[in-house]
């Protein structure tokens, strides 16, 4: 089935370092990738999307290309703040068959904190 | 993006109770879903909520203990049943256009039992 794979945490980062967070995935077919963002004690937004291969999906710093010979999509960021300190979740969306369409599948998140 | 907000934002509640969690959209949307986060977990989902029939539960969510509503495009309600402090978690809709790839995901329900 489909799953997706990423980085246990935490990560603790000074400010202005370089930032990875690995993501690897199975899927059948052709899947749509994201990027989500959980700051403290909110929900969940979209960070970044890709859906094809060699897309890049980038947002506010944040880059991250669709690699399908590697089935990848690793985050990065070239200089961290403190602010971008929380759970990232990498997640896939497979077109999918019937009430699932479109479901998302998601990794069990890194917590990233950035120190000043 | 769609504005999306849920009531309750957060609950304590009792073992055996029931709660409903309300997902209002500001506007039409094809699809909705409900989706749960344990604590320090990630999301999984319960079930995707359709607009005038039957919601589609995921394997391990049955409609007994997580009825869900949806009578228009904008609205669904989930409510969590018998509750237990293994319920406790955080609850989120979620919300995709036909022809859009990604979802947009309310504010979250935390909810507690006792």
């Amino acid at each position: 089935g489909n799953s997706v794979t990423q980085m246990e945490g935490p990560v603790t980062l000074s400010e202005e370092a370089f930032l990875t967070i690995n993501c690897t995935y199975t899927a059948t077919g052709y899947p749509s990738l994201f990027w989500y963002v959980q700051y403290p004690g909110e929900g969940l937004q979209l960070l970044l999307k890709a859906t094809k291969a060699d897309d890049k999906g980038s947002n506010k710093g944040f880059e991250a290309t669709y690699r399908k010979e590697t089935t990848s999509f690793h985050l990065e960021k070239g200089s961290v703040q403190v602010s971008d300190s929380a759970v990232y979740f990498c997640a896939l969306s497979d077109p999918g068959y019937g009430g699932s369409q479109g479901n998302l599948i998601f990794g069990k998140g890194t917590k990233l904190s950035v120190k000043p | 993006s769609a504005v999306i907000s849920q009531k309750p934002s957060r609950d304590i509640c009792q073992r055996g109770t029931s709660l409903t969690i309300q997902c209002q959209v500001d506007s039409q949307v094809t699809m909705m879903f409900w989706y749960r986060q344990q604590p320090g977990q990630s999301l999984t989902l319960i079930a995707t909520a359709n607009q005038g029939s039957e919601a589609t539960y995921e394997s391990g969510f049955v409609i007994d203990k997580f009825p869900i509503s949806r009578p228009n495009l904008t609205f669904s309600t989930l409510t969590v049943s018998n509750m237990s402090p293994e319920d406790s978690s955080i609850y989120l809709c979620s919300v995709k256009g036909a022809s859009s790839y990604e979802q947009y995901f309310g504010p979250g329900t935390r909810l507690t039992v006792t």
